[in-house]
């Protein structure tokens, strides 16, 4: 099973400013990496896929970059609505598709 | 519009069993595979089972293999979770997902485990 590992645990940003968050595989994943967000009390959406493609309906200040073992999704000005959790996941050697443990992101 | 809507959540005792369903709509449900992800209290998300479009390919996470059985009713665009011999650690919130890409979800239906 691929372990997935997101850093920082949590991040404080300032609304305006840039967020980076990170994840790593345990084996490379390929580009077959997700980034999903969720808000309290509400069902995760699915913000990226193949590691940089945005889904639909998502805004362009959310970006995602990586292959292999390192990715990053990048949130270029925060707003207010943008502090959620935010999960990787990988699809490529499956079943288990694994999430990582998350990344909350918080208002400085 | 895409819409997941899952029920059968509640209260039941370890041991007990439980059934959920998914109903789905606004869009062809038999041409997409669906999942069953569950989110325990406070936690992240983890990966239950996995069904694919005709039912032909079914795969479940070892925590809950022998006891979870998913099933599908194309006819009635639903989605099932048979849940047996529930223990404490089975506690969550259960969502269901389209396909391996997760790109929809329900609003997740609770299932609490306790004596």
């Amino acid at each position: 099973e691929i372990v997935m590992t997101q850093s920082p645990a949590t991040l404080s940003v300032s609304p305006g400013e840039r967020a980076t968050l990170s994840c790593r595989a345990s084996q490379s994943v390929s580009s077959n990496l997700a980034w999903y967000q969720q808000k309290p009390g509400q069902a995760p959406r699915l913000l990226i896929y193949g590691a940089s493609t945005r889904a639909t309906g998502i805004p362009a200040r959310f970006s995602g970059s990586g292959s292999g073992t390192e990715f990053t999704l990048t949130i270029s000005s925060l707003q207010s609505e943008d502090f959620a959790v935010y999960y990787c996941q990988q699809y490529n050697n499956w079943p288990p598709n694994t999430f990582g443990q998350g990344t909350k992101l918080e208002i400085k | 519009e895409v819409q997941l809507v899952e029920s059968g959540g509640g209260l039941v005792q370890p041991g007990g069993s439980l059934r959920l369903s998914c109903a789905a709509s606004g869009f062809t449900f038999s041409s997409y595979s669906m999942n069953w992800v569950r989110q325990a209290p406070g936690k992240g998300l983890e990966w239950v089972s996995y069904i694919s479009s005709s039912s032909s390919t079914i795969y479940y996470a070892d925590s809950v293999k022998g006891r979870f059985t998913i099933s599908r009713d194309n006819a009635k665009n639903s989605l099932y979770l048979q849940m047996n011999s529930l223990r404490d650690e089975d506690t969550a919130v259960y969502y269901c997902a389209r396909a391996r890409l997760y790109d929809y979800w329900g609003q997740g239906t609770l299932v609490t485990v306790s004596s």
